[in-house]
């Protein structure tokens, strides 16, 4: 049963740390999303990556938010230093595009409450 | 960019039918529909591709008008099982086919 995996599930830390959330996603899919939820804002596209490639980030804050993939298992989202705001569900999902995105498979999310 | 939803939310009674919308001001190249439970992940439910396209997942189907840049989800016969929020997102043309999600909306049904 194929499925996006991410690590950890939940994360809470003080404000300033460091934090790291990892994503596995499913083995053949060519593009991985990072996206952010919270009651205000909803579903938040941060960043995406096609063939290990970024396409977007704009939706990153670029002082302190980075995405990485560092192989086609891997996909990374670091907040350095974190704050109180950034608390919210961050969810990896992977598709495979050919000419047009097909489905997005979500993880179960990463939690995060930064205090 | 981002899509309208419409209604925001709705509360019907086991068995009653539903219609959720989603708008954009810009041209579209496709609409994705999920759903979302409380404290899960979002699960597809349908890709609308083509302008005046329409698909159908057992009770719940949806409709793609290009021209208007509308899609509408329709729910019949609602189950309890039904119940979540709803999202649609849209790929707009000139956009590297990046998804815009809609704000959701949100459904309750009662037994």
């Amino acid at each position: 049963d194929a499925r996006v995996t991410q690590t950890p599930r939940h994360k809470v830390t003080e404000m300033g740390q460091e934090v790291t959330m990892r994503c596995q996603p499913i083995l053949g899919h060519n593009t991985v999303f990072w996206y952010r939820q919270t009651m205000m804002q909803g579903l938040e596209l941060l960043a995406y990556f096609r063939n290990r490639a970024p396409l977007d980030d704009s939706g990153m804050p670029k002082d302190r938010f980075s995405a990485e993939m560092p192989d086609a298992t891997l996909a990374t989202l670091k907040i350095q230093p974190s704050e109180p705001r950034d608390s919210a569900v961050y969810f990896c999902a992977s598709g495979h595009y050919r000419t047009v995105n097909t489905e997005a498979f979500f993880g179960q999310g990463t939690r995060l409450t930064v205090v | 960019q981002q899509p309208v939803q419409s209604p925001q939310a709705v509360i019907l009674r086991e068995g009653e039918d539903a219609v959720i919308n989603c708008s954009s001001s810009k041209a579209l190249y496709s609409v994705h529909w999920y759903r979302q439970k409380h404290g899960e992940a979002p699960v597809f439910l349908m890709i609308l591709l083509k302008g005046g396209e329409q698909k159908g997942h057992e009770k719940i189907s949806a409709s793609f008008n290009e021209k208007k840049q509308q899609s509408s989800l329709y729910l019949t016969a609602s189950q309890l099982s039904y119940s979540g929020t709803y999202f649609c997102g849209t790929e707009l043309k000139d956009s590297n086919y990046q998804l815009i999600w809609g704000a959701g909306t949100k459904l309750i049904i009662k037994p």
